[in-house]
């Protein structure tokens, strides 16, 4: 049982170009998540999907693209990167709403020079 | 906003020892609290959750009870094994509310 399944796990941009990171979960689950990850400030929701089909900005939205290109897959584009965007990014997955247990991928490592 | 304040690290400690990770919250409903852990290299995993005041949530040893009269949920332990060296994350959400606010992360080392 895969879980929640990343890639790639490492990227090294040049500012300004573009990239989408991938996410499929295999657990049917309904929401997807997209959070980075910065030191000393724990994870921030960059956009959320509630159900195929929707998405939602979370707190850090700018710069950002999401597609919830069905049930299974969740992707985050960066149109063009900026070093502000180097981070860790996670995915997440939950049966229902974010109360419910999240499930984490194990992150995508990007720096963007 | 909504939000959680955790100790910050990093935590050494011996084998053994007794450990308390302090989290403390603001929130202006009444909030689900969740501690989670990420091992390296790995993303983060639930450890345990509490849904309403003086619920105490546990899960491999580890506990944390939710008070309302102080805004905590701070996280225990007995007596810690290496194998707990994580990064440990308070977090909270509303009921309304699909977006979870994670504190900083605290790192425990656990020494032999």
């Amino acid at each position: 049982n895969a879980g929640v399944t990343q890639t790639p796990k490492f990227q090294v941009l040049k500012t300004g170009q573009s990239m989408t990171l991938q996410c499929a979960q295999d657990m049917n689950h309904n929401s997807m998540y997209w959070y980075r990850q910065d030191p000393g400030m724990g994870l921030r929701l960059i956009y959320y999907s509630a159900s195929e089909g929707t998405t939602d900005k979370g707190e850090v939205p700018n710069g950002y693209n999401v597609s919830r290109l069905n049930k299974r897959e969740f992707s985050l584009r960066l149109e063009s990167a900026a070093p502000s965007q180097t981070s860790v990014y996670f995915c997440a997955s939950s049966n229902g709403r974010v109360q419910e247990k999240l499930f984490f991928g194990s992150g995508t490592q990007l720096s963007v020079l | 906003g909504d939000s959680v304040t955790q100790m910050e690290g990093p935590v050494t400690l011996s084998e053994e020892a007794f450990l308390t990770i302090n989290c403390t919250y603001t929130a202006t409903g009444y909030p689900s609290l969740f501690w989670y852990v990420q091992y390296p290299g790995e993303g983060l995993q639930l450890l345990l959750k509490a849904t309403k005041a003086d619920d105490k949530g546990s899960n491999k040893g580890f506990e944390a009870t939710y008070r309302k009269e102080t805004t905590s949920f701070h996280l225990e332990k007995g007596s810690v094994q290496v194998s707990d060296s994580a990064v440990y994350f308070c977090a909270l959400t509303l009921y309304n509310n699909n977006d979870m606010r994670f504190g900083a992360g605290t790192r425990l080392t656990v020494k032999p």
